[in-house]
């Protein structure tokens, strides 16, 4: 079965600076999705960036970039130039391919930024 | 953009009551699913429906039900709400089919339920 690791419960980053959130997975499937998903104190999770396994290429949005380490099984996310709207509960998640509908969560990793 | 409305924002119910969270999507997604998020838990899988009235048992289904009679509206039912329910409860919706966008997870702002 797959497993998905956040292993930083909390992190803080200064304003304008940058910062890695972790993720690392468990699978035995060549194929699949990775997302992070972010969750503000609104409660609503939205969606920030997502890659596909088969594409070496790091998925990038913004000020928002992936290092995707397939061999490794890393997924970390990276924030460039913080700001204060950026605090959230981060969320990595696992999607197969093909077949099951399940999406994988980690425990998620809480981002404070600092004025 | 897609719309996924939670009728409640925060509910607080009595142990033994039979509580209904509503779930609406409003841009014809297939699957539907319903997440119970605890902290250092991350989000776990109670229900999933990919049709109307299919419904799939997710990780801890034990306590809930769900029903799916149209295919905008996905509801989850507790039939006799327990202390140990007390959680916050998110609804989502996805297209069916391949492909990165099509798969990506969209979220209601979540029901916060207290059980007393």
């Amino acid at each position: 079965a797959q497993t998905v690791t956040q292993s930083q419960p909390e992190m803080s980053v200064q304003e304008a600076e940058t910062v890695t959130l972790s993720c690392t997975y468990d699978t035995s499937e060549s194929d699949y999705y990775l997302f992070w998903y972010k969750q503000p104190p609104s409660r609503q999770m939205i969606l920030v960036i997502r890659q596909e396994a088969y594409k070496q290429q790091n998925a990038t949005e913004n000020r928002f970039s992936v290092n995707f380490q397939k061999a490794a099984k890393s997924f970390s996310l990276k924030i460039s130039d913080s700001q204060l709207g950026d605090a959230a509960m981060y969320f990595c998640a696992y999607r197969s391919y093909t077949g099951t509908y399940k999406y994988i969560f980690g425990t998620g990793t809480r981002l404070k930024v600092l004025a | 953009d897609v719309k996924v409305t939670q009728s409640s924002r925060y509910l607080v119910k009595r142990t033994g009551e039979k509580v209904f969270l509503e779930c609406v999507q409003d841009m014809d997604h297939e699957n539907m699913f319903w997440y119970r998020q605890d902290p250092g838990l991350g989000l776990r899988l109670i229900y999933f429906s990919y049709d109307v009235k299919m419904k799939e048992k997710g990780d801890i289904p034990e306590g809930y039900s769900v029903s799916r009679e149209k295919k905008e509206r996905f509801s989850l039912i507790l039939e006799s709400a327990s202390t140990n329910q007390t959680s916050m409860y998110l609804c989502a919706s996805s297209l069916f089919g391949a492909g990165l966008r099509i798969l990506a997870l969209h979220f209601g702002n979540g029901t916060r339920l207290t059980v007393t």
